[in-house]
């Protein structure tokens, strides 16, 4: 299994600023993920953070918008930027183990005023 | 393009009653299925994973099973108690791909 920590686990922002979000593993891990829950919704994947490579970005989703950074092999970061209110999400740093198993963070509760 | 699909999308209960909730998905070539809990504002707490050779697992008082050429599989939750009261969503790997999709979720009530 994997623990995973998120840091903030809730903020509220005013719009047009940007807002940090770490995601913090206990162990070391290939690939991980980051996704958005709109209030209501289930998970949309936002893109997957692989260690020294770019980010890969589902459609809809764009780096200028979400800037993802993956110095090291337990830990990611996810901005978003330029908020508006339509941000107003939870978002969620995930890991994948052997056998594609997945693991959840507790989540970022992010409000846009 | 794989879709996953959660029936009913709330439940509600009376404490002590046996219950199953169902997923399909559109293309039987996934890797795993995997059942989470969610309980509000929270993340995602794995509860059962099954790999695609894989006919049913346990943990407690769940049982999940698959039924992959049919594209099924059920959660089954025996003496529902109100600590249950959450919403599940099954998720499914596809072969060939680490991406992850999830059902919208059921949303479970047990009444004390």
């Amino acid at each position: 299994s994997a623990v995973i920590s998120q840091k903030p686990s809730r903020d509220i922002c005013q719009r047009g600023t940007s807002l940090t979000i770490q995601c913090q593993v206990d162990s070391q891990v290939t690939m991980m993920f980051w996704y958005r829950q709109q209030p209501g919704q289930s998970l949309t994947l936002i893109a997957t953070a692989n260690q020294g490579s770019e980010a890969t970005y589902e459609s809809g989703f764009v780096i200028d918008k979400f800037p993802i950074s993956r110095p090291n092999l337990t830990f990611s970061t996810l901005t978003v930027s330029n908020m508006s209110p339509e941000d107003s999400s939870i978002y969620l740093c995930s890991v994948q183990l052997a056998g594609y198993e997945q693991y959840f963070g507790p989540g970022t509760r992010l409000t846009v005023t | 393009k794989q879709e996953v699909t959660q029936i009913p999308a709330a439940l509600s209960v009376p404490e002590g009653e046996n219950l199953v909730l169902n997923c399909s998905f559109t293309d039987s070539a996934i890797y795993n299925l995997q059942w989470f809990r969610q309980d509000p504002g929270k993340g995602l707490t794995s509860l059962l994973l099954i790999q695609s050779s894989q006919r049913e697992q346990t943990s407690g008082r769940l049982n999940a099973s698959l039924d992959k050429s049919s594209g099924r599989s059920t959660l089954y939750i025996a003496a529902s108690q109100p600590g249950d009261s959450a919403t599940y969503l099954c998720a499914v790997s596809s072969t060939g791909g680490f991406k992850t999709i999830f059902g919208a979720g059921t949303r479970l009530f047990v009444k004390a």
